[in-house]
């Protein structure tokens, strides 16, 4: 199958530990989309990469975040000094670009739990 | 105010009943907008994009106001299978500027 694919699928970290994400698209989607979701909450944008470039980040990004795409395909995910507050779903999501109405689809994404 | 808001629900309906959600948006330049079912702990599965004129996907009929800014779901002959979080989600200008409502829970029951 080649829908988004994302590791690891749960992450258990302690508080001021760094964690990093990864993101496969679907292979002919050249816009990526990360996103975090917390309980009885929808998905919150954080950035959108076209092809390599990132094109837009969240105000919700803090430093603390950086996310890459260096070939155009994978894109990861780093939190540095993580807190308490990082806890939640993160969700990755691909897209065509063939026409701007292009629906995303989503991975599975990564569960984040700081202790 | 939210840039999209749903109604959070729950919505508790018998099996066979129709239901509907809306959803508004404040954002008048928003281009392109869908509606994707979240099953618990899972991801956000596209359920249909809603275009100007309308449209309908076996049971499901989503419409679009743009005068009003809200978008709408209708699910007919509801099925157990129907339950779910249902996401409402608009684009803004070229299609990046993605923004989720909260989401409307929908329980149907036996």
């Amino acid at each position: 199958d080649t829908g988004v694919s994302q590791n690891p699928r749960h992450k258990i970290t302690k508080r001021g530990q760094n964690v990093t994400f990864r993101c496969d698209p679907i292979s002919e989607h050249n816009r990526l989309y990360w996103y975090r979701q917390t309980l009885g909450q929808g998905p919150e944008f954080l950035t959108y990469f076209q092809n390599e470039a990132q094109l837009e980040k969240s105000r919700l990004l803090s430093d603390r975040f950086s996310a890459e795409r260096p070939k155009g395909s994978f894109s990861t995910l780093e939190i540095q000094r993580t807190e308490q507050g990082d806890s939640a779903m993160y969700l990755c999501a691909s897209s065509s670009d063939i026409t701007v109405n292009q629906p995303q689809h989503f991975g599975d994404g990564t569960r984040l739990s700081i202790l | 105010r939210k840039e999209v808001e749903q109604d959070p629900g729950p919505f508790n309906v018998p099996e066979g009943a129709t239901v509907a959600f809306n959803c508004t948006y404040s954002n008048s330049a928003s281009q392109s907008f869908f509606w994707y079912r979240q099953d618990c702990r899972k991801e956000p599965k596209l359920l249909m994009s809603v275009y100007s004129s309308g449209n309908e996907d076996g049971r499901f009929t989503a419409q679009l106001n743009r005068a009003s800014q809200y978008i709408s779901l209708l699910i007919r002959d509801s099925k157990l299978s129907d339950s779910a979080t249902y996401l409402c989600v608009v684009n803004g200008a070229g299609g990046f500027k993605t923004i989720f409502g909260a989401g409307t829970r929908l329980f149907v029951k036996a």
